[in-house]
């Protein structure tokens, strides 16, 4: 089954605990990006990548880190989280260059910093 | 910088009945691509509907069609007959050529009155 599978999916964490959130697709996609999810918000872009050993920052990238050296995976690295990078994370995927082709997502990471 | 922007932070709507979410959009560009995302409690995102700003007519998916008027910048989704199952967020995203990042409005949360 085709699909963008994150881990963990409810994450409770300190403040300055570094964390990881992986993200894996099996669909060959080049393009990869996380988003947050905020109430009122919407969904605002942290990171995306075009390929491997490709990344670049979206709209809100300050406090977080991305790696690209597989082109299935992607994972979102919080070295020092901070009670404002508590949200809803999401991983997605899509197919670079078929600009109707829609981002496939992830079932979410629930991170709370306290 | 695009900007999306959905001015109905909540709905409400009959069993049954139709309801229209409305989504506006700021662009410079002739040519990009819509989607409207759902969000169900379970928080996966999911497609709805996609629409080419080339293409005229307005795309429709079942019961969920568009209304997109591109010089009014302007792209609301119908749901017709509404089901307990629509029940969920709506997110209206813009994309445009050459550029792979999607941006999302802040969503619209719909309710189903049985």
């Amino acid at each position: 089954e085709a699909q963008v599978t994150q881990n963990p999916r409810y994450l409770i964490t300190v403040t300055g605990k570094k964390l990881t959130v992986t993200c894996s697709q099996n669909m060959n996609h080049e393009y990869m990006s996380w988003y947050r999810q905020d109430p009122g918000l919407g969904l605002r872009q942290i990171y995306y990548s075009m390929n491997v050993e490709v990344t670049d920052k979206g709209d809100v990238p300050e406090g977080y880190k991305v790696s690209r050296k597989e082109k299935r995976n992607f994972p979102l690295i919080l070295e020092s989280p901070s009670p404002n990078q508590t949200s809803l994370y999401f991983c997605a995927s899509r197919v670079l260059g078929s600009y109707n082709s829609p981002l496939h997502f992830g079932n979410g990471t629930r991170l709370t910093v306290t | 910088a695009q900007t999306v922007t959905q001015s109905q932070p909540e709905m409400s709507v009959q069993e049954a009945e139709t309801v229209t979410l409305s989504c506006t959009y700021d662009t410079s560009e002739s040519d990009y691509y819509l989607f409207w995302y759902k969000q169900p409690p379970s928080r996966q995102m999911i497609l709805v509907i996609r629409q080419e700003a080339y293409k005229q007519q307005n795309a429709t998916e079942n019961r969920f069609s568009v209304n997109f008027q591109k010089a009014a910048k302007s792209f609301s989704l119908k749901i017709s007959d509404s089901q307990l199952g629509d029940a969920a967020m709506y997110f209206c995203a813009f994309g445009n050529f050459g550029n792979e990042k999607l941006t999302f409005g802040t969503g619209t949360r719909l309710t189903i009155i049985p």
